[in-house]
C-alpha cells in the first residue's frame, strides 16, 4: 500500500511556464514533507521542504503548498527552465521517525 | 564542504555472494540512512544509524545489515544476494536537529547488479 503517491509519471512544460507537480499521501502521521530532484546517474538532490505547521514555503523559483485536510502537496516551479528537466520525488516523514517514505517520482521535461 | 560520497559506484555480483557498500557522511552530519531504489520506483528505506546504533529499520530482511563508525561513515552489508537485490543503493546523511523533520542529503549511489 503506497503511502505517498505521485500519480503523474511524466509532465511536459514549455520553458518559461509554470510546472506543477502533485503528491498525495495517506498517512495522517506524516508531519514533514520534502521534494527532491534526481538526474540520471546521480543521487536525489534536496530542493525544498515544508512542515505540517505551514501551508506554504518558498525558495526562489520553487514553492511548495501543503493542504493537510486533503492530504495533498504540490511543487510549483516558476519560471520553468530546461535545466529543471529531471525526475522529481515527493517524500514524507512522521512524528518520531526520520524514515523518509518516497513516491515513485514524476519525470519533468521542460521544452525550450 | 564535502558532500556525501559512496563507493564503489557500481559492481556486479552473483547470486549467493555477499557485498559491502560504503558511505562517507557530509561534514557535521551524525545520522546516516540507507535506501534501495529499484528501477522505476522511489527509494525505499532500509535502516538508519545514529551514534553507531541502528535507529529504525524498514521492511528488509536481516541479511541486510549495517554499521556506523565513530567518524559517522557507514557500511551496508548484504548477505546471500538475490536477483531482486539488483538496485541503486543510496546513502543519505542528516545534521543534528531538534525540530520537526530532518532533511537528508543523498550521495550519488552504488548501482548493484546481481546475476
Amino acid at each position: 500500500d503506497q503511502q505517498v503517491k505521485q500519480n503523474s509519471p511524466s509532465l511536459s512544460v514549455q520553458e518559461g511556464r509554470i510546472s506543477i507537480l502533485n503528491c498525495d499521501y495517506t498517512n495522517s502521521m506524516f508531519d514533514y514533507f520534502l521534494w527532491y530532484k534526481k538526474y540520471p546517474a546521480e543521487g536525489p538532490t534536496f530542493l525544498i521542504s515544508i512542515s505540517s505547521i505551514k501551508d506554504k514555503n518558498e525558495d526562489g523559483r520553487f514553492t511548495v503548498f501543503l493542504n493537510k485536510s486533503a492530504k495533498h502537496l504540490s511543487l510549483h516551479i516558476v519560471p520553468s527552465q530546461p535545466g529543471d528537466s529531471a525526475v522529481y520525488f515527493c517524500a514524507a516523514s512522521g512524528a518520531g521517525s526520520y524514515q523518509l517514505t518516497f513516491g515513485k517520482g514524476t519525470k519533468l521535461s521542460v521544452i525550450p | 564542504e564535502t558532500g556525501v560520497t559512496q563507493s564503489p559506484t557500481h559492481l556486479i555480483k552473483t547470486r549467493g555472494q555477499q557485498v559491502t557498500l560504503r558511505c562517507s557522511s557530509q561534514s557535521g552530519h551524525n545520522t546516516v540512512s540507507w535506501y534501495q531504489q529499484a528501477l522505476g520506483q522511489g527509494p525505499q528505506f532500509i535502516f538508519q544509524y545514529y551514534r553507531e546504533e541502528e535507529n529504525g529499520r524498514g521492511n528488509f530482511p536481516p541479511r541486510f545489515s549495517g554499521l556506523q563508525f565513530p567518524n559517522y561513515s557507514s557500511e551496508l552489508n548484504v548477505n546471500a544476494l538475490e536477483l531482486d537485490d539488483s538496485a541503486l543503493y543510496l546513502c543519505a546523511s542528516s545534521p543534528p536537529t531538534s525540530g520537526i523533520g530532518e532533511t537528508q542529503y543523498f550521495g550519488p549511489g552504488t548501482r548493484l547488479l546481481v546475476l
